[in-house]
């Protein structure tokens, strides 16, 4: 079985620029969601979707936003960077039912200039 | 405010030591505790808690959770220059459908031959 693929695993934009970065989960896993990771710290909780619909949401502006898919992949958008914005971005997806956990992708790096 | 406190926050050992990593929480509506290996990107799952004075082992690895006193601890044995890396324990906190992992810092343990 594939793990949780990321796309792309580097990224470079400019301040005010906007960003997509892609998740496709584990097959059979309904519940993709997404973290942010600036260095020496743990990942930050962003958004959690389960069968399409926004089950929770960080303490993130509105800037950033996401979506799932019918197949279950998802996209996470954050408009209008921010130097601050530049982190490990990662996503994780689960069965979310029963004590399975949870399996984190390899991540994208987003760097801000 | 729902927080994950991780101590220590650095170690170095050398090979053949014996580390015990510490996590305490305090959070709303508690589910599991997970600790997590990450050495690059992708932190890999090491253990799921959700039931008190349960051990779990894994080779080296064991892990186990007090839920009145809300702390868990992860120790290694006959720690190897393979077992560096950033640990991270989070809490599961959630219902329903709605789910989310709050993190704590990590410990960066090295390993040193």
């Amino acid at each position: 079985d594939a793990g949780v693929t990321q796309s792309p695993t580097h990224l470079i934009k400019t301040r005010g620029q906007h960003v997509t970065l892609r998740c496709s989960p584990i097959s059979g896993h309904k519940s993709v969601s997404w973290y942010q990771q600036v260095l020496g710290q743990g990942p930050q909780f962003i958004f959690q979707y389960y069968e399409k619909e926004e089950r929770g949401r960080g303490n993130f502006p509105d800037r950033f936003s996401a979506r799932q898919f019918p197949n279950y992949s998802s996209e996470l958008n954050v408009n209008a960077l921010l130097l601050g914005d530049s982190a490990l971005y990662l996503c994780a997806s689960s069965r979310l039912w029963g004590n399975y956990g949870y399996t984190f992708g390899s991540g994208t790096r987003l760097t801000v200039v | 405010e729902d927080k994950v406190v991780q101590s220590p926050l650095s170690l170095v050992v050398h090979e053949g030591d014996t580390v015990t990593l510490n996590c305490s929480y305090e959070v709303t509506n508690f589910r599991s505790l997970l600790w997590y290996k990450q050495e690059k990107k992708a932190p890999t799952f090491l253990f799921m808690l959700t039931s008190s004075g349960i051990e779990k082992k894994s080779g080296r690895l064991s892990s186990i959770l007090d839920k009145k006193e809300l702390f868990s601890i992860l120790n290694i044995t006959a720690t190897q220059t393979g077992d560096s890396a950033i640990y991270l324990c989070a809490v599961e906190q959630g219902g329903g459908s709605n789910y989310k992992l709050t993190f704590g810092k990590g410990t960066l343990l090295t390993v040193n031959p």
